[in-house]
Order: C-alpha cells, then sequence, then structure tokens
C-alpha cells in the first residue's frame, strides 16, 4: 500500500529564514509520481512540483528546492528566505501508475507559518 | 493551464437536505475525474474516482448511497450529498485527469466548494 508521512504538523519560522519541510514515503510500484502542492486560506491547491521515480535530480525553482532520495524515500521541500506570503499548509503526495488515471495520495500536510 | 471549476463555491443548508457540487474542466475533457474530502485541519481524503458513463468507484468507508456521483459527461461530474447532516460539512475538492500523448497524465483540481450543514 502507498503511504505518505509528513511528521511536521506545524512550524513556524521568522521571515527570512530558510525552512525544510519534510517528506517520507512507500510504495511497492517501481513507477510512481511524487508532488509538492500548497494550500493557501482560500483552499485551493496550488501544484509546485510533480516528481517521476527515476528522475532523482533535484530541482530549484526560485527559492523553492525539492531534494529527492530514493534510498530514504525521500522528497524534502526547502523555502530559502521564507516571506509571510509562503504561509499556507504545504502537502506532499504520491501517485501509482498503475493505469491512466492514477489517484494522487496526499500526506496530513504541514502547517508553514512565516512570522514578520 | 488547464481549468477546473467547481458551483458552487460554498453552500450553508439544512440537516435533511440534498446538495448537489458540480465540478467541470473548462477546456479539456476528462474521462475521469476525483472526488476528495477534507475536514478542518486535516488532509485530503479520496472519496471516490467518477468514470464518464460509467459507475464512479468509492473508497473503502465512503457511502455509495450517500454520496452519489454522475459523470454525464466528458466535463461534467455531480457530487450529491444526500440528507445531509452536521457531520458532512466538510470542503469537498474534485480533479481531473487531462489525457496526454505523454506518459503521465496531469490531474488537476477544482477550487473547492464548502459545506456547511446545519
Amino acid at each position: 500500500a502507498q503511504k505518505v508521512t509528513q511528521a511536521q504538523t506545524e512550524i513556524s519560522v521568522v521571515e527570512k529564514e530558510d525552512v525544510t519541510l519534510d517528506c517520507v514515503y512507500e510504495t511497492r510500484d517501481t513507477t510512481y509520481y511524487l508532488f509538492w502542492y500548497k494550500q493557501p486560506p482560500s483552499g485551493e491547491l496550488v501544484f509546485l512540483i510533480r516528481r517521476n521515480s527515476f528522475d532523482e535530480q533535484n530541482e530549484i525553482s526560485g527559492r523553492y528546492s525539492w531534494n529527492f532520495q530514493k534510498s530514504t524515500s525521500s522528497f524534502n521541500f526547502t523555502i530559502t528566505a521564507s516571506q509571510v506570503v509562503d504561509s499556507a499548509v504545504y502537502f506532499c503526495a504520491l501517485s501509482e501508475r498503475r493505469s491512466s488515471a492514477s489517484k494522487i495520495i496526499f500526506g496530513s500536510g504541514t502547517r508553514l507559518s512565516i512570522r514578520p | 493551464g488547464a481549468v477546473v471549476s467547481q458551483h458552487p463555491s460554498r453552500v450553508i443548508c439544512k440537516s435533511g437536505t440534498s446538495v448537489k457540487i458540480e465540478c467541470r474542466s473548462l477546456d479539456f475533457q476528462a474521462t475521469t475525474m476525483f472526488w476528495y474530502r477534507q475536514f478542518p485541519k486535516q488532509s485530503l481524503m479520496l472519496m471516490a474516482t467518477s468514470n464518464e458513463g460509467s459507475k464512479a468507484t468509492y473508497e473503502q468507508g465512503v457511502e455509495k448511497d450517500k454520496f452519489l456521483i454522475n459523470h454525464a459527461s466528458l466535463t461534467l461530474s455531480t457530487l450529491t450529498v444526500t440528507s445531509a447532516h452536521p457531520e458532512d460539512s466538510s470542503f469537498y475538492i474534485c480533479s481531473a485527469i487531462r489525457l496526454e500523448g505523454s506518459s503521465y497524465n496531469e490531474q488537476f483540481f477544482g477550487p473547492g466548494t464548502r459545506l456547511t450543514v446545519l
């Protein structure tokens, strides 16, 4: 069975600090996809990144970076020089590729608060 | 990018009434849509997979007679919460699969519908 664990329930940092959100996943499939989504107070999910299981290259997008390590089944997300607008709930998620329409399983989320 | 809409965005109803929530893919066809439920301060939990022209597939523990799903066209899926009760109050989010020529079929999420049952 697939599972996504986000051990950090809530994180609070001061603006401009760097912060890392942890994500550990479980799956028996060799082909799968990992995601990060941001959910601001409005509730609408904002897609941040998708990574397939064959691509372990780290990714950087502006202040955001992601570290994917299959050896530890982790897909961590780092925000550099955090800003108040980064405050939101962040979800890590997993999708197994068993069919053309695979469902996405979400972690429990990490509530990130950036204090001015 | 592809757009998925939900209507209504917010609904308040009395206990015992039925509520219908629509999920539309605005600029693409979606043979498959998913319905999720999110209770306050919790994660998104998949309720069911909605396939155009066939019966929905429900996740374990989700009552199919209470949460009726109809996927009548390639751009519309509806979720009807029948005889709603206060414990059904939640944030309901749909997503739609856009079939692509690549190996991955992108899933796009709607903005959600907040249901409050009094």
